[in-house]
């Protein structure tokens, strides 16, 4: 079955800092591949997705991030944090041909103190 | 605008008390989508329906039943909630196509069951 990893379950930092999350998944076929931000008390909302073409792509708030096939792994970035940063983040892979479900990854706390 | 609406927002019932959750979206998906997610989790999928096709996880247990009356409105229907049933609810909805899928998320029903 497909998986999705995250590496980091907490991640503090101060603001002006650079921040990267790594995601890595196991599947081999067709996916897309989605960044999600969970702020505190809110909705999950969409941060980002890879369908094809560019491996590098850029989504709300200044956030971009890398697909390398050669590594599985589809990594978030954001150069300089905003406290207002300060969310969960979930990569999630939506695989097709295996039951194209979205398969989410375990979730990354930030705490971006000012 | 148009959105994914869960209602209610926040829901309190007793052990055993059948209870309903409520989906709707305007933005005529093909697809609903419920998940489970619990607390410092990463979003666990219920069932989804593509179309008028349900599609039930393997792991979601008989207590769980959903309903699609119609494209705009989905429900969850728990039959006997017991206390490991507490999480909150996300509804999502897409419109899948070809090899394209990407869901946007509703702000969860948040269940407690006392």
């Amino acid at each position: 079955a497909q998986s999705v990893s995250q590496h980091n379950h907490h991640v503090i930092l101060s603001e002006a800092a650079s921040l990267e999350l790594g995601c890595n998944y196991s599947y081999g076929g067709t996916v897309n591949l989605f960044w999600y931000v969970q702020y505190p008390g809110q909705h999950l909302q969409l941060l980002l997705k890879y369908f094809s073409g560019d491996p590098l792509v850029k989504g709300i708030k200044g956030f971009e991030a890398e697909f390398i096939k050669s590594k599985f792994s589809f990594n978030l970035r954001k150069p300089s944090v905003q406290w207002s940063d300060t969310a969960e983040y979930f990569c999630a892979v939506n695989t097709f041909g295996a039951g194209n479900k979205l398969t989410f990854g375990g979730g990354t706390r930030v705490l971006v103190k000012p | 605008d148009a959105m994914v609406i869960q209602n209610p927002r926040y829901q309190v019932t007793q052990f055993g008390k059948p209870v309903t959750l409520s989906c709707s979206q305007t933005l005529n998906h093909n697809v609903m989508y419920w998940y489970q997610q619990k607390s410092s989790q990463a979003p666990k999928l219920l069932f989804h329906y593509y179309d008028k096709d349900f599609n039930n996880e393997a792991d979601t247990p008989d207590n769980f039943q959903s309903r699609r009356p119609n494209t705009s409105f989905c429900f969850l229907d728990i039959r006997s909630p017991g206390l490991g049933d507490a999480a909150m609810y996300l509804c999502a909805t897409s419109r899948r196509s070809g090899t394209t899928d990407t869901q946007y998320f509703g702000p969860g029903t948040r269940l407690t069951v006392l």
